[in-house]
């Protein structure tokens, strides 16, 4: 369930700077993983997959590394910009393989 | 191309008043279809998916429930709010025709239960 008063983290980068946000999984078993974006008011957008078979993978300005060995996936975004701003959820794939367990989000704040 | 359409936008009801959510997808056949609930500042809560007209899979016990008359449609109902109800309702398509289940989101719905 979650956790009463969790708040959502917040990272503010400057215009033009690379973005890092970081994910941590819990299912060892866990095959496939999905970047979505997530701008206010609306629903979740995807960015950009990986399966466990792969280190890293390449999108357009964006980059997904994952670390199966310490359950880690992280999103990296090139030169980040204002239309960036958007909180952004990794996704696991469950057990069965049907469904995706969502993490928390993380807030990216692009700054002037 | 697929799209996939959720209304209304927003909603207020008030508390003991039943919920209608309406989802549609188009574009591809036979998809898998989901519900989700998002409380401010929180990330997604699977509530409901379905695989086929008819076959709906509840992940947590609660005040709602999910039909899939046809198709490509999702209906999210119940039959009298409660406070905890409110939130914002997503939508969601998945193609499992593909190896990978990548499901695309609907703009969501926000509800009120005042």
């Amino acid at each position: 369930g979650e956790s009463v008063g969790l708040h959502l983290p917040t990272l503010s980068v400057q215009e033009g700077d690379n973005s890092i946000i970081n994910c941590a999984y819990s299912n060892s078993a866990s095959d496939y993983f999905i970047w979505y974006k997530q701008e206010s008011g609306k629903g979740p957008q995807f960015i950009i997959d990986i399966r466990s078979n792969m280190d890293k993978r390449q999108g357009q300005r964006v980059t997904v590394l994952l670390n199966k060995t310490v359950k880690h996936l992280s999103l990296q975004i090139a030169a980040t910009q204002p239309g960036d701003s958007a909180v952004y959820f990794c996704a696991e794939n469950d057990d069965y393989g049907q469904n995706f367990v969502f993490g928390p989000g993380t807030r990216l704040s692009v700054l002037p | 191309s697929q799209t996939i359409h959720q209304w209304p936008a927003t909603l207020v009801q008030p508390v003991g008043s039943p919920l209608s959510l309406e989802c549609t997808v188009e574009g591809t056949s036979n998809p898998n279809l989901y519900w989700y609930r998002q409380a401010a500042g929180r990330g997604l809560q699977l509530l409901f998916y379905s695989v086929g007209i008819g076959q709906i899979s509840s992940e947590v016990p609660q005040n709602l429930s999910a039909s899939r008359p046809q198709d490509r449609q999702f209906i999210l109902s119940s039959k009298k709010l409660l406070l905890s109800d409110s939130g914002f309702y997503l939508c969601a398509w998945g193609d499992r025709a593909l190896a990978k289940n990548i499901q695309y989101f609907g703009a969501g719905t926000r509800l009120s239960v005042l």
